[in-house]
């Protein structure tokens, strides 16, 4: 069965940093892009980034690009999101999800529970 | 960047009836690359449809989706009670967008 369990999120002040990380099991983590997503309280879904099988390619949204870093451990089966430069309208529910193949597609066939990241001073 | 419109915002009908809605993107979804959620209060969002018309596993087959260019349909024939939730479209040819999502609530 496939698993994803996010971890990291919590409350960070304005221009703070913070670190989340998906925990991948019931699948082969390495054959198999990876994405984030979000969505703030209340709203709709908000593609963050994506990163490829092997991490060679990643890709962003316009909103996070130079403050966020995708990166994956394919020796730990974990993906993981470093957050810096927070602000409030980065407050959401982050979502990591499993692409269908190796290459980022965006087709996302398995969601964890995500992780709340609340930017608030 | 492709926007996705869904309409309507929220569709109030009664368990057995048909439920139609719509996502029309700003422009054409190359090789009708677009996929269907739906997602629940307080849960992860679930894949239903890829490729406007297949149904992901496990999913009943009272979802079908249709269309292509930039008009694109989700139909579920009778609504169960299980399927009142937001259902959300989203193109994953030219980079990735979601529409804002269609709440279907109990009439």
């Amino acid at each position: 069965e496939v698993q994803l369990l996010e971890s990291g999120g919590g409350l960070v002040q304005p221009g703070g940093s913070l670190r989340l990380s998906c925990a991948a099991s019931g699948f082969t983590f390495s054959s198999y892009a990876m994405t984030w997503v979000r969505q703030a309280p209340g709203k709709g879904l908000e593609w963050v980034s994506a990163i490829s099988s092997s991490g060679g390619s990643t890709y962003y949204a316009d909103s996070v690009k130079g403050r966020f870093t995708i990166s994956r451990d394919n020796s730990k089966d974990t993906l993981s999101l470093q957050m810096n430069s927070l602000r409030a309208d980065d407050t959401a529910v982050y979502y990591c999800a499993k692409d269908i193949g190796g290459r980022v597609r965006g087709l996302l066939d398995y969601w964890g529970q995500g992780t709340l990241v609340t930017v608030s001073s | 960047e492709i926007v996705l419109t869904q309409s309507p915002g929220t569709l109030s009908l009664s368990p057995g009836e048909r439920a139609t809605l719509s996502c029309r993107a700003s422009q054409s979804v190359s090789d009708s690359y677009l996929a269907w959620y739906q997602q629940k209060p307080g849960q992860a969002p679930r894949l239903l449809i890829y490729g406007a018309s297949t149904r992901a596993t496990g999913i009943p087959d009272r979802f079908s989706g249709s269309g292509s260019g930039t008009d694109f349909t989700l139909t579920i024939s009778r609504l169960e009670p299980e399927d009142f939730a937001v259902y959300y479209c989203q193109q994953y040819g030219n980079s990735r967008t979601f529409g804002q999502g269609t709440k279907v609530e109990i009439k």
